[in-house]
């Protein structure tokens, strides 16, 4: 268990709508960062927050979107769903925000039909 | 930009024989740190090592050893005896970290490995 938790598991919604998945990381990390994995892509990186500022940009949609709130959890938000969202999404914590090792959740599987 | 290529896609042994799991990587920084993940079936992804730019001296734990070649631009994982439990998909990946301490992993895109009994 890396301490790191994510919510919801599974997530199955249709194209178009609007999802959020929620991550705490783990005790006294400050930063989180987002990925997506995919079997086309492979494991993409979203976007970093580090003590509530966005600290650095992936290859994020412009219908994605996150933010840290003071108590340090992140959630990310996806709107206008297609297909090609379908993957899993993974959050990751880790104690500063440079070359420290990142600890990563369980994960949350997005499905859109 | 910064690239790891895992060129082995997929690796099959039987239990017990030593494998190796190939990474190289693409960076123009200077100081650069470089990580093993694994991902078991299960689907979460765990930390197995980070290594910097400046230590070229292989690491060993347990069953499991790195080989670090700048001169190569290689991280080369081994895993010795290996076991049905070993099985999983394995990524290398290489931290990028841009200006105050933006930071994100860029991975290979995997190596799945199957340890038959």
């Amino acid at each position: 268990d890396s301490g790191v938790t994510q919510t919801p598991k599974h997530l199955i919604t249709a194209t178009g709508q609007r999802v959020t998945l929620r991550c705490s990381p783990r005790s006294g990390d400050l930063s989180v960062y987002w990925y997506q994995q995919s079997l086309d892509q492979g494991l993409q990186f979203l976007i970093q927050y580090y003590n509530g500022e966005e600290r650095a940009k992936g290859n994020i949609l412009e219908r994605f979107s996150a933010q840290q709130f003071p108590d340090l959890h992140s959630e990310l938000n996806l709107s206008s769903l297609e297909l090609g969202d379908s993957a899993l999404y993974f959050c990751a914590s880790s104690a500063g925000n440079s070359y420290n090792e990142q600890f990563f959740g369980p994960g949350t599987r997005l499905t859109v039909l | 930009a910064q690239k790891v290529t895992q060129a082995q896609t997929e690796i099959s042994v039987v239990e017990k024989e030593d494998v190796t799991l190939d990474c190289v990587y693409e960076t123009r920084d200077t100081t650069y740190y470089l990580f093993w993940y694994k991902q078991p079936p299960s689907g979460e992804l765990v930390f197995l090592i980070r290594r910097n730019s400046f230590d070229e001296q292989n690491e060993i734990s347990g069953r499991y050893s790195w080989n670090f070649q700048k001169s190569t631009s290689s991280f080369n994982f081994t895993i010795t005896a290996s076991q049905v439990v070993d099985s999983a998909v394995y990524f290398c990946a290489l931290s990028e970290v841009g200006t105050q301490g933006a930071q994100k992993l860029v991975f290979g895109q995997g190596t799945r490995l199957t340890i038959n009994p």
